[in-house]
């Protein structure tokens, strides 16, 4: 079964500051890997996603994530953050040969800017 | 085109009530996926639904609830007999259905926020 754990349930940085949110993935085959946002009172917003090729996939927003399958990673960066970044951010899976290709999700991280 | 609406935003209702929401995908979209949001959680997958047709449903999803897509446009959540712990964030997205999920993007509805009393 698929899974995917997001270490840190709130990370803060200081508006500037890179911003780094880890997500780890367990699956039999390479997954397909998204991360998608959240703002307060709105639905989910893809922000990336791998599916296949070059493992640093490039986002919305100056986002930008590298799967790494050696570590069963696909950490989330952007090298300055901005005080509209604060949202809740969501790792999430796909079954590659799913038909239903349903997304689980990871339990989020809430990203907070300090002025 | 203005993206995957649900209807109502918010619900309150007290225990043993149903309730129904209701998910207007994006108008050219042919799969509509059902998920439930609790607090502090990330969404977990409830159904989805090929044009009209059910094709999966999770565990989660338990006799009280009932999903449909008539026509395969619209789609109905029902809830019976809600409890407590129904309380959560019912998100709606909607694809395109292609084959390769690559080009199977989910679009996600602001979701109907319920409350069980």
């Amino acid at each position: 079964a698929q899974s995917v754990t997001q270490l840190g349930s709130h990370v803060s940085v200081s508006e500037g500051a890179l911003v780094l949110l880890r997500c780890n993935y367990s699956s039999s085959v390479p997954p397909y890997l998204f991360w998608y946002v959240q703002y307060p009172n709105q639905g989910l917003q893809l922000l990336l996603k791998y599916t296949t090729g070059a493992t640093l996939v490039k986002g919305i927003n100056g986002f930008e994530a590298e799967f790494k399958k050696s570590e069963t990673s696909f950490h989330l960066t952007k090298p300055s953050a901005h005080m509209s970044d604060a949202a809740e951010y969501f790792c999430a899976v796909s079954e590659r040969y799913s038909s239903a290709s349903k997304i689980i999700f990871g339990s989020g991280t809430r990203l907070s800017i300090r002025p | 085109d203005t993206g995957v609406s649900q209807d109502p935003r918010h619900k309150i209702t007290k225990r043993g009530q149903n309730v129904t929401f209701r998910c207007d995908p994006i108008s050219e979209h042919n799969r509509l996926y059902w998920y439930r949001q609790t607090l502090g959680q990330g969404p977990e997958f409830l159904t989805y639904f090929q044009n009209e047709a059910q094709l999966e449903k999770s565990r989660l999803l338990s006799d009280r609830f009932s999903a449909e897509r008539p026509k395969g446009s619209f789609s109905t959540l029902e809830i019976q007999r809600t409890e407590q712990g129904d309380s959560a964030m019912y998100l709606c997205a909607s694809s395109l259905g292609l084959d390769t999920i690559a080009k199977n993007i989910q679009y996600f509805g602001a979701g109907t926020r319920l409350s069980v009393l």
